[in-house]
């Protein structure tokens, strides 16, 4: 298995500019997170589905964040229009079964800039 | 609320000596914990749960921990650093009767030298 695939891996946009991560989870996982990284706040849940369903998006910081998961096989976090503390790393993650019971397996993250 | 704390920034190791990283959660009921390690540009890997049973959990790449309910920990350790051990670790915990979300610490760098 190819493990959980994010794309892109490197983004840099200017202010104002609207910015779409994706993300493909593990066949057969259905659990999907979204999560955020600074050296400021650590690790932050932004959002996350089951079964294509959103069920906790608390931790979406803002209006101008929007996630979609159309399909069990792509996801998308969408910012609009992108600031410059929007700037970090943003990991997507994928699971089976009972979370907090079965491990989280997390894509290699991509890494946003906003100038 | 639950809460994980990990009371230190970073760690350092001699490598061949006994590591430890320590982490303390609160929550309401029985905790499943969890520990990640995130080498550089990489995201989160998972090291070992510990969801009941045996408070001495064992993982991957020789990391174990402990669960000690009356102290409210779940330090991570290894009997014998590597440099190659030199990563970010986070702790995690779930609240079994709350949500599906993990609850991460702010981590602790790991260092380990030769």
């Amino acid at each position: 298995d190819a493990g959980v695939i994010q794309s892109p891996r490197h983004e840099v946009t200017e202010m104002g500019q609207e910015v779409t991560l994706r993300c493909k989870p593990i066949s057969g996982h259905d659990y999907l997170f979204w999560y955020r990284q600074t050296m400021m706040r650590g690790l932050e849940l932004l959002i996350y589905f089951n079964n294509n369903v959103p069920i906790d998006d608390s931790g979406m910081p803002e209006d101008r964040f929007s996630a979609k998961m159309p399909n069990a096989s792509f996801s998308t976090l969408k910012i609009q229009p992108s600031e410059p503390r929007d700037s970090a790393v943003y990991f997507c993650a994928s699971s089976f079964g009972v979370v907090g019971y079965n491990e989280q397996f997390f894509g290699p993250g991509t890494r946003l800039t906003v100038l | 609320a639950q809460s994980v704390a990990q009371p230190e920034d970073q760690v350092n190791v001699a490598e061949g000596n006994p590591l430890t990283v320590k982490c303390t959660y609160s929550v309401s009921g029985n905790p499943y914990l969890f520990w990640y390690v995130q080498y550089p540009n990489r995201g989160l890997q998972f090291l070992l749960k510990y969801i009941t049973g045996d408070n001495l959990v064992k993982g991957s790449y020789g990391f174990e921990a402990e669960f000690n309910k009356s102290q409210t920990s779940f330090h991570l350790k290894k009997p014998s650093a590597l440099v190659s051990d030199s990563a970010l670790y986070f702790c995690a915990v779930r609240d079994r009767w709350d949500t599906d979300k993990l609850i991460f610490g702010t981590g602790t760098r790991l260092q380990v030298f030769p």
